[in-house]
């Protein structure tokens, strides 16, 4: 399966301030994904990152908090922007196909803190 | 909509005790099913899947029959170790959703911790 690297791997903030996080595959992915991950909770999908078009929001997520870009098929980028303590969580990303009977692989996330 | 619903946690068991977590769920269509494990400070890792009605997920000791009957998809392990101390996540993903592709619906998770 595909090597995913996400970076940073943890980070503490301040509130107000946004920051950006990475994601790497080693190899071209059809589908990208970002999870939320808050405090002894399950996933919760932020949004389908596509190649060269704008993202997929779920309910709930907007574009203005969580703005994502996916250049090219092997890397992606989240953005939390102006954060506040809620958004303290884990941010998974993932990988995965066009078909449903393939699993998601993950990164091993970004652990946010802020203050 | 999609759902999962897990057994809530902690699951506290003594090393080599038998292990079971429930999984039930509800979708449209056919869906594919997996089990994903978290240990401690790492990101999630497929532990084994099922695509269709009756198949039998296995990896590492670990089992689990895709029941469409009873929209069931059990985890088992018959003698666990500290080392499976983590969290298992049950999750579906149904192709039928518009541009889905395997977009996933997870459970909450539940928590493992095995004592020696």
């Amino acid at each position: 399966s595909a090597v995913i690297s996400q970076k940073p791997s943890r980070d503490i903030c301040q509130r107000g301030t946004s920051l950006t996080i990475q994601c790497q595959v080693d190899s071209q992915v059809t589908m990208m994904f970002w999870y939320r991950q808050q405090p002894g909770q399950s996933l919760t999908l932020i949004a389908t990152a596509n190649q060269g078009s704008e993202a997929t929001y779920e309910s709930g997520f907007v574009i203005d908090k969580f703005p994502i870009s996916r250049p090219n098929l092997t890397f992606s980028t989240l953005t939390v922007s102006n954060m506040s303590p809620e958004d303290s969580s884990i941010y998974l990303c993932s990988v995965g196909t066009d078909y449903s009977n393939q699993p998601q692989h993950f990164g091993d996330g970004t652990r946010l803190s802020i203050l | 909509g999609n759902s999962v619903t897990q057994m809530e946690g902690p699951v506290t068991l003594s090393e080599e005790a038998f292990l079971t977590i429930n999984c039930t769920y509800t979708a449209t269509g056919y869906p594919s099913l997996f089990w994903y494990v978290q240990y401690p400070g790492e990101g999630l890792q497929l532990l084994l899947k099922a695509t269709k009605a009756d198949d039998k997920g296995s990896n590492k000791g670990f089992e689990a029959t895709y029941r469409k009957e009873t929209t069931s998809f059990h985890l088992e392990k018959g003698s666990v170790q500290v080392s499976d101390s983590a969290v298992y996540f049950c999750a579906l993903s149904d192709g039928s959703l518009t541009g889905g592709g395997n977009k996933l619906t997870f459970g909450t998770g539940t928590q493992l911790k095995v004592e020696l």
